[in-house]
């Protein structure tokens, strides 16, 4: 079964750079959610979308921003990276039922 | 996450049971889950419970749900060394129960 694909798995970037993160969910899942965790944490909530518009937010950075696009795939964009932004960040998805899919992450790390 | 705790390490020998306990703190909750996480790898949804429900079971995973104590464990029967892992619980923010919070995970070794 087709699962929630994240790209790119491992991204190296140094501080004060861009980086953009891609997720593609489960196919007719509508709701795509951000989390990141960083090393030895747990995950943490950053934003979500349903049908293309933000639905919740939780504590994003305002130097990040994300959309969900007609496809239904989200990009969690970053700016001004700083070291604090390395960390694993996942991307789930779900239909009406509210189970949850994570993808395997994309590990961001930032020199 | 401060409103989900867990324990931080659970160690156990390869056959037994394993429990991993969590607590709450949010009464509204309507899914609780809980998710193996292997080293560097993505959450792997294992089990969740709808809070009206009391128990769970799939194959050898069984879940409890105390709401009156707000306290979830899932039991994992015949441990394999295939388990280790750090287990998260999570409960959900919203009504829809898919906004979730994460304990801070445990970490289950399995010692042949």
């Amino acid at each position: 079964a087709a699962g929630v694909i994240q790209s790119p798995r491992h991204l190296i970037k140094e501080k004060r750079e861009t980086a953009t993160l891609k997720c593609y969910p489960i196919p007719r899942h509508d709701t795509v959610y951000w989390y990141q965790q960083g090393p030895g944490q747990d995950p943490q909530f950053l934003i979500s979308f349903y049908e293309k518009m933000q639905s919740d937010k939780g504590s994003i950075p305002d130097r990040f921003s994300a959309q969900q696009f007609s496809d239904y795939h989200s990009e969690l964009n970053m700016s001004s990276l700083e070291l604090g932004d390395s960390a694993l960040y996942f991307c789930a998805s779900s239909s009406q039922t509210g189970e949850l899919f994570f993808g395997e992450g994309s590990r961001l790390t930032v020199l | 996450g401060e409103d989900v705790e867990q324990s931080l390490f659970l160690s156990v020998r390869e056959g037994d049971s394993s429990v991993i306990n969590c607590t709450y703190t949010d009464s509204s909750s309507t899914y609780l889950y809980w998710y193996k996480q292997e080293p560097g790898a993505g959450l792997q949804l294992l089990t969740y419970i709808f809070s009206n429900m009391d128990m769970k079971q799939d194959q050898r995973l069984t879940v409890l749900l105390n709401k009156k104590d707000k306290h979830l464990s899932l039991r994992i029967a015949d441990t394999q060394t295939g388990d280790s892992a750090i287990y998260f619980c999570a409960e959900s923010m919203n009504n829809a129960g898919n906004m979730l919070t994460f304990g801070g995970g445990t970490r289950l070794m399995v010692k042949p």
